[in-house]
């Protein structure tokens, strides 16, 4: 069974570089016809979604965040992480990492397993 | 892009039928066919229920049923039991290949 588990600091400083690492078991991040992404819900309001990546590192990105955020992935670890700089009070969420199927088609998809999830806060 | 609308809440006995409508725009949920919903209960990691407007993943069970009718997609949940309350929530793929989603609704099971 698929698994995705998050981790990365609880805590990050306004302006500073929020850094998140997705690892996956029960399945490679290898596999052809999936994309892997990172969403995130702020208190009180809807998810987000912020980009997506495939495994040959072909991402694409939300482009609210203003090109704030980067994806990349390690196939030989078996993850994929999110980077995000010049946080705000805005960027304080519960981010998720989940699988994307259906991306591959060239359109839509959908996101299935998601992660536990991990708070971040951003406060000085 | 807005967050797609849902009603805050709904209820409903067990065994009953209940419907979460999902509201979007011709930019998002008009436009695809590619509007999946989720099921999260409180702590746990939200979980796919319906994707493609219509279409179940394994083992989710068939009391889940989704439509679509123009800028609006819809959730049936069928026969309601106690372990569906939870909260439920859309997306939609929208255009600038990104995806929207919705702001969620909770199920009370009555």
């Amino acid at each position: 069974q698929l698994q995705l588990q998050e981790s990365g600091p609880g805590l990050v400083k306004p302006s500073e570089t929020l850094s998140l690492t997705c690892s996956v078991s029960g399945g490679s991040i290898s596999t052809t016809s999936y994309f892997w992404g990172w969403l995130r819900q702020p208190p009180g309001k809807e998810v987000e979604w912020i980009g997506s990546i495939y495994n040959s590192g072909s991402t694409y990105y939300n482009p609210s965040l203003k090109s704030r955020g980067i994806i990349s992935v390690d196939t030989s670890k078996n993850e994929f992480s999110l980077k995000l700089r010049s946080v705000t009070a805005a960027d304080t969420a519960v981010y998720y990492c989940a699988r994307e199927e259906g991306a591959t088609r060239g359109s839509g998809g959908w996101f299935d397993p998601w992660g536990q999830g991990t708070l971040v806060t951003v406060s000085s | 892009q807005s967050a797609l609308a849902q009603p805050a809440s709904v209820s409903g006995s067990p065994g009953q039928s209940i419907t979460i409508s999902c509201t979007g725009s011709s930019s998002d949920v008009g436009a695809y066919k590619f509007v999946s919903w989720y099921q999260q209960h409180p702590g746990k990691a939200p979980k796919s229920i319906i994707y493609d407007v219509t279409q179940r993943p394994s083992g989710v069970s068939i009391r889940f049923s989704g439509s679509k009718s123009g800028n609006t997609a819809s959730l049936t949940i069928s026969g309601l039991q106690a372990e569906d309350e939870a909260d439920y929530f859309c997306s939609s793929y929208a255009s600038s290949s990104t995806y929207v989603f919705g702001t969620g609704t909770k199920v009370t099971v009555l």
